[in-house]
């Protein structure tokens, strides 16, 4: 109930095209979903944030899209770039109940070719 | 955005010995800290949660007596790794919730840059 499931653990992509990394939930009670980037030695910085009463939400390059009732949500990179080389993790929480415990997904590697 | 940060990023120590990490957070209050462990190529795991001023509560399968957390103030954390073996070598991090300055108060996670745990 408490899982997030991430795919695809490893991911190549060429310079400028559209990454996909794609996350499914079980506990409907999940009601915040963030998106961390993370490079090697460092600590998770947060890319973007999505609650559920909205289906899609675009920062520049990063776009959720989220489907609450297949219980899916995704990041989608446009135009990715060799510098979005990195590790990304999708998380859920229960803002109200929780007090915003994240349940992170396993984590997908991200390679960006030149 | 909020800042946290952590001391030292890195630290070797030698078996049985305790070990402190700082979570600092710069630019907000944070009412709620929390530490996770993280392994090589793995995702978090979250070890506890602390609010200001209470006891930490930790996650099941965490020893509380090995991993002492106290938030004191809303600006500081520590977790300390008492009688570290090298099985406790590890990568660290801490995050953070609360009132931004002048701000409102935030429901998202700040994470700190991680603490290198290595016990030899």
């Amino acid at each position: 109930q408490q899982q997030v499931k991430q795919s695809p653990q490893s991911l190549i992509v060429q310079k400028g095209g559209i990454s996909i990394i794609n996350c499914a939930y079980e506990n409907t009670a999940f009601d915040y979903f963030p998106w961390y980037q993370q490079f090697p030695g460092k600590g998770p910085a947060l890319l973007i944030a999505i609650r559920p009463d909205v289906s899609e939400k675009k920062e520049g390059r990063f776009t959720i899209s989220f489907n609450k009732s297949a219980k899916q949500f995704s990041l989608h990179i446009m135009d990715s770039q060799p510098g979005d080389s990195a590790t990304y993790f999708c998380a859920a929480s229960m803002i109200e109940t929780s007090g915003s415990r994240l349940t992170f997904g396993e984590g997908t590697q991200l390679t960006v070719n030149p | 955005g909020a800042v946290v940060s952590q001391h030292p990023s890195r630290v070797i120590c030698k078996s049985g010995t305790s070990v402190k990490i700082e979570c600092r957070s710069l630019d907000f209050q944070a009412t709620t800290m929390f530490w996770y462990r993280q392994f090589p190529k793995k995702s978090l795991m979250l070890m506890a949660t602390s609010n200001e001023g209470s006891k930490a509560t930790y996650e099941q399968g965490v020893e509380k007596d090995k991993f002492l957390i106290n938030h004191a103030s809303l600006t500081l954390s520590t977790l300390t790794v008492t009688s570290a073996h090298p099985e406790d070598s590890s990568f660290y991090i801490c995050s953070a919730r609360g009132q931004l300055a002048g701000g409102p108060y935030t429901d998202t996670q700040y994470f700190g840059p991680g603490t290198r745990l290595t016990v030899l």
